[in-house]
């Protein structure tokens, strides 16, 4: 069974443009969940996913946002890039449809963004 | 809130010597506990998890955890280790109406031959 994918490996991108990450689940998993792992911030939540709506987003700013789409895979966009953002977006996906809490989350291989 | 402290960031063993992580959290609501390794320039890899059905959780490659709700702790041990256990290793709570995981900062662990 294939696990969570996540593309592209790496992205470059310059201040002020945009990024866009996208994740595909685990079958069967309905939701998304997208964290930043920054160096000396360590792993932070960004936004949760479920059945194609935002169910959470953490302590981010609006120009992060993302979206899901009928079959469960999710986009992340960021906007308006800036130095900060410079970081390593792993993507998580877990089972079943709104998920127990506690079910287990199964990550991606991440997104490596330098922005520059 | 919830919240995860993980004590020391870095730990260096020697191989075949014991290897003890330390985590302890802080949750308003019972909490189900996971700890993850990365290891370099890739993704999170469970180890194992917590959901109270039982106190001491067995999870891959001989590592395991015991939670103790007096102290708050969920430490991670091995009791050999070995060169292949050089990684990173995060413990994360979720719990109450919180899906998310929130992750302690990470303990770098270094194997020694």
């Amino acid at each position: 069974e294939a696990g969570v994918t996540q593309s592209p490996t790496h992205l470059i991108k310059t201040r002020g443009q945009q990024a866009t990450l996208r994740c595909s689940p685990i079958s069967g998993h309905t939701s998304v969940y997208w964290y930043q792992q920054a160096l000396g911030l360590g792993l932070q939540f960004l936004l949760w996913y479920d059945e194609g709506e935002e169910r959470n987003r953490g302590n981010f700013p609006p120009r992060f946002s993302g979206r899901q789409f009928p079959n469960y895979s999710s986009e992340l966009n960021v906007n308006a890039l800036e130095l900060e953002d410079s970081a390593l977006y792993l993507c998580a996906s877990s089972s079943p449809t709104g998920g127990e809490i506690g079910e287990t989350q199964y990550f991606g291989p991440g997104t490596r963004l330098l922005v520059l | 809130a919830q919240s995860v402290t993980q004590l020391g960031s870095h730990v260096s063993v020697s191989e075949g010597a014991l290897v003890l992580l330390r985590c302890n959290y802080s949750s308003s609501v019972p909490p189900y506990l996971f700890w993850y390794v990365q290891y370099p320039n890739q993704g999170l890899q469970l180890l194992l998890k917590y959901t109270s059905a039982a106190t001491l959780v067995k999870g891959i490659n001989d590592f395991e955890a015991e939670f103790k709700k007096s102290e708050t702790s969920f430490h991670l041990t091995k009791p050999s280790a070995h060169m292949s256990d050089a990684a990173e290793y995060f413990c994360a709570v979720s719990g109450g109406s919180n899906y998310k995981l929130t992750f302690g900062k990470g303990t770098l662990l270094t194997v020694n031959p």
